[in-house]
Parts: C-alpha cells; sequence; structure tokens
C-alpha cells in the first residue's frame, strides 16, 4: 500500500523555536507538497515541490522555508515559530500531470505556545 | 486563475436520506476535478475524480459526481446517507500547465448524518 508518512501526529512547540516537520513518500512520485488546514479556511499551499532540491512558493509562504534533498523526502521547516503558525499541516505527493490527484499524509497538528 | 467554491460549510441528512453537496469551480482551462474526504485527525483521501470522458464519475463509497461544464459544477451525491459517511469533504480543481500542477481546494463542507 502507498503511503506518504508525517513524522509526527502531534507536536507543541515554544514561540520563537526552529521547527522540522517531516515527510516521506513511497511511491517515487515526483511531486511534493506542503499545507496548512485551518477551520473555514481550508487547504493553503504553503510550498510545493516538482524535483530533487527544486522547490516553488504556494500562497502562503511567510515564516516557512522548504528542503528537498532526495526524491522521497520534503521537509517544512518553521524557521522561528509564532502561535500563529498553531495549525494541522498537510503533506502531499502526486505524479507529474494534473489528473493523478494527491496521496495524503495523516497530517501533523502543531501548537505552539 | 483556477477557484473553487463549496457552498454550506455544515450540511445534514438523516441516515438514509440522499446527499447532495455543492461544488462550483472556476477554470480558464479544462479542469481536473477531485473530491476528497477527511474523517477526524486524519489526512485527506481521494473520493473521485474527473479527468476527461464520462461525465458522471463513481466514487468510493457509492459517492458519484457529474461534471456539468455548462453550470461550472462538480456536485457529490449518495443516494442513501450512512452514521459512517460523516467526515469533512473538500473539493479541488487541478491550477498549472503541464508539468507543475498544483490544485486548489474549497473551503470544506463538514456532513453531519443524524440517526
Amino acid at each position: 500500500d502507498v503511503k506518504v508518512t508525517q513524522s509526527s501526529r502531534y507536536l507543541v512547540k515554544r514561540t520563537g523555536e526552529k521547527v522540522f516537520l517531516e515527510c516521506v513518500q513511497d511511491m517515487d512520485h515526483e511531486n511534493m507538497f506542503w499545507y496548512r488546514q485551518d477551520p473555514g479556511l481550508g487547504l493553503r499551499l504553503i510550498y510545493f515541490s516538482y524535483d530533487v532540491k527544486m522547490k516553488e512558493k504556494g500562497d502562503i509562504p511567510e515564516g516557512y522555508s522548504v528542503s528537498r534533498e532526495k526524491k522521497e523526502r520534503f521537509s517544512l521547516i518553521l524557521e522561528s515559530a509564532s502561535t500563529n503558525q498553531t495549525s494541522m499541516y498537510l503533506c502531499a505527493s502526486s505524479l507529474g500531470g494534473g489528473g493523478y490527484g494527491y496521496t495524503f499524509g495523516s497530517g501533523t497538528r502543531l501548537t505552539v505556545v | 486563475a483556477q477557484s473553487v467554491t463549496q457552498l454550506g460549510s455544515h450540511v445534514s441528512v438523516s441516515e438514509g436520506a440522499l446527499v447532495l453537496l455543492r461544488c462550483n469551480y472556476s477554470s480558464s482551462v479544462p479542469p481536473y476535478l477531485f473530491w476528497y474526504v477527511q474523517y477526524p485527525n486524519q489526512g485527506l483521501q481521494l473520493l473521485l475524480k474527473y479527468t476527461t470522458g464520462a461525465t458522471l464519475v463513481k466514487g468510493i463509497n457509492g459517492f458519484e459526481a457529474e461534471f456539468k461544464k455548462s453550470e461550472t459544477s462538480f456536485h457529490l451525491t449518495k443516494p442513501s446517507a450512512h452514521m459512517s459517511d460523516a467526515a469533512e469533504y473538500f473539493c479541488a480543481v487541478s491550477a498549472g500547465t503541464s508539468g507543475t500542477y498544483k490544485y486548489i481546494f474549497g473551503t470544506g463542507t463538514r456532513l453531519k448524518v443524524l440517526a
């Protein structure tokens, strides 16, 4: 069964900490994505990547960065966590082309205190 | 630019009743359209998708959706609701050009099934 695995289900971090969210897929997908999900706002795209070492900004990249050193791994980095980054973070991957759909991880619920 | 509108953030139906969740899209190119379901504290799972061909698309768990280009709609239906259908549902449209696709999601509709 194909999988997207997010390293943590729940995280609690302090304001100002540097936070790493890890995502690994075992499907050899070219594309990987990070979204955040907030009530009433749906899913908002933070960053995405179409190839190793390649990244593009999504709709809300401020305060975040990403790293993709290997095809199967896509990391989201909160440089200095703030309380307004408390959210559910979802990683997804897909094959190239628009008609395949995403495979999502189970999500990481991050609380910044 | 592509966009998605889901009408109704909360929908309640009785068990056994018809489920209808509405999705309208805007796209400057022929769209790829998707419905996803999210159960509590889980990621999103693909229910069904429309790419090309038949406009009535069948998915998992008895759901189906019809692509209506003239109405720019892709509503999700199920003839008879089950308690297990209670979840949040997201409509999505693809955006971008060849090799650079990403999806735009609606804000979601939470379905409640009443016994």
